[in-house]
């Protein structure tokens, strides 16, 4: 079974730029995840689809990132325009329906804006 | 609101040395607790996991358990190798709908021989 694929594994953009972050979840897993790791800091939870609708967009930290999972496949996360704070490494998880925490997470994308 | 605080590091020890990560955790309910682990390179794996109170997780010689008592979810390893150095993570999940989980900021254990 492929895991959970997240690319690009490195990017690194100029502050005001555009970067667009894919995650392909295991084939079948209702419910997607995205997690942001700001250096040092705790990883924090950003938003949770359950199929192609978002159930829980609670973290997103503003209206400069949209998430979007079209036909409740892959996952793409749009930062618009990137600002400094926003570098940080993004993970996606994946889980079936109805499991609780167990989740498998991608290798994350590390971003940096300069 | 939920939240993990962790043990600050970065922890260094010798190989067979003995490990224990501290974590405790503040929840509303009864909450999952998890300890995840990030090798060089490499994603987010799952460790172990305990879903109630006195529940003890283990795996690759790893042990944690859950005290409500003292809301704690310390991790221990009696004898670390090498291969052990990672940056572990202490997580949990309030089980209230959503299952996001709540992090803790994350340990950086090396292990030298």
């Amino acid at each position: 079974e492929a895991g959970v694929t997240q690319f690009p594994s490195h990017s690194v953009i100029e502050k005001g730029q555009t970067v667009t972050l894919r995650c392909d979840p295991i084939s079948g897993h209702d419910n997607l995840y995205w997690y942001r790791r700001v250096m040092g800091k705790e990883i924090k939870f950003l938003l949770h689809f359950v199929k192609e609708s978002k159930q829980d967009e609670s973290g997103m930290p503003n209206n400069r990132f949209l998430a979007e999972r079209t036909g409740g496949t892959y996952s793409t996360l749009k930062v618009q325009p990137a600002e400094l704070e926003d570098s940080g490494v993004y993970f996606c998880a994946s889980s079936p329906a109805g499991t609780g925490g167990g989740y498998t997470f991608g290798s994350g994308t590390r971003l940096t804006v300069v | 609101g939920d939240s993990v605080t962790q043990m600050e590091g970065p922890v260094t020890l010798s190989e067979e040395a003995f490990l224990t990560i501290n974590c405790t955790y503040t929840a509303t309910g009864y909450p999952s607790l998890f300890w995840y682990v990030q090798y060089p390179g490499e994603g987010l794996q799952l460790l172990l996991k305990a879903t109630k109170a006195d529940d003890k997780g283990s795996n690759k010689g790893f042990e944690a358990t859950y005290r409500k008592e003292t809301t704690s979810f310390h991790l221990e390893k009696g004898s670390v190798q090498v291969s052990d150095s990672a940056v572990y993570f202490c997580a949990l999940s309030d089980n209230a709908g959503a299952n996001n989980l709540f992090f803790g900021t994350g340990t950086r254990l090396t292990v030298i021989p």
